[in-house]
């Protein structure tokens, strides 16, 4: 899973402030998937997107939370105005187009909030 | 609502012994992974496996998809220390992509 970039690993934030986190996918691969892994719980599927298009955000909170993955550059997800609740690890995952359903997993960026 | 279940959710054995993990749903899945993660990593990917009675082999690792597509096993002949680790299984749907519903985990600590 070392093919799939995420930045930054650590990430602290204090109330109220922006956290923004980036993945690179894997070389070759044109599918992104967030997950967020809070504590105590497994992961939960937030939002699925390909070059400059969602597919499916059904897992996205509805407030303060938008991703994006533009036709240059790595795929972005963006918490506004953080609040305690967010501190999880963020993990980003990707998939080639034609693939059977596995998906390699970056190493995470681990946001606090304080 | 956790549509896949693991069991058991804790398991700590001696080294050599063997032991399997459970994976069950009363969804259909289109394919099922299984994925190791290790404190403050991400998630590896194991094995997929696809087609319902399928098993594949894994060094000591053997993966198991049921027949009806609903369920999965690992099995861990003579677990070593390196097998410690959080075990997940995830499920994709068809025409999901490779979105995925993971498992509730299973926390493996294998002791000398």
């Amino acid at each position: 899973n070392a093919g799939v970039m995420q930045n930054p690993r650590h990430l602290v934030r204090r109330r109220g402030q922006e956290a923004r986190l980036r993945c690179s996918p894997m070389k070759g691969h044109s599918h992104v998937y967030w997950y967020r892994q809070l504590p105590e719980e497994g992961l939960k599927f937030m939002v699925y997107l390909q070059k400059e298009n969602i597919i499916d955000e059904s897992g996205m909170p509805k407030e303060r939370f938008s991703a994006e993955f533009p036709k240059e550059g790595p795929s972005i997800l963006r918490i506004q105005q953080v609040v305690r609740g967010d501190s999880a690890a963020y993990f980003c995952a990707s998939s080639p187009l034609q693939g059977q359903g596995e998906a390699f997993f970056g190493q995470g960026t681990r946001l606090t909030v304080v | 609502t956790q549509l896949l279940e693991q069991s058991p959710q804790f398991l700590s054995i001696q080294e050599g012994e063997n032991l399997t993990v459970y994976c069950n749903s009363s969804s259909v899945f289109s394919s099922l992974q299984w994925y190791r993660q290790e404190p403050g990593e991400g998630p590896v990917l194991l094995v997929t496996v696809v087609t319902g009675g399928e098993v594949k082999k894994l060094k000591r690792l053997t993966f198991q998809f049921g027949d009806a597509r609903k369920d999965s096993s690992l099995h861990i002949t003579a677990a070593q220390p390196g097998d410690t680790g959080l075990y997940l299984c995830a499920g994709a749907r068809t025409g999901g992509g490779n979105k995925l519903t993971f498992g509730t985990g299973t926390q493996l600590k294998v002791e000398l």
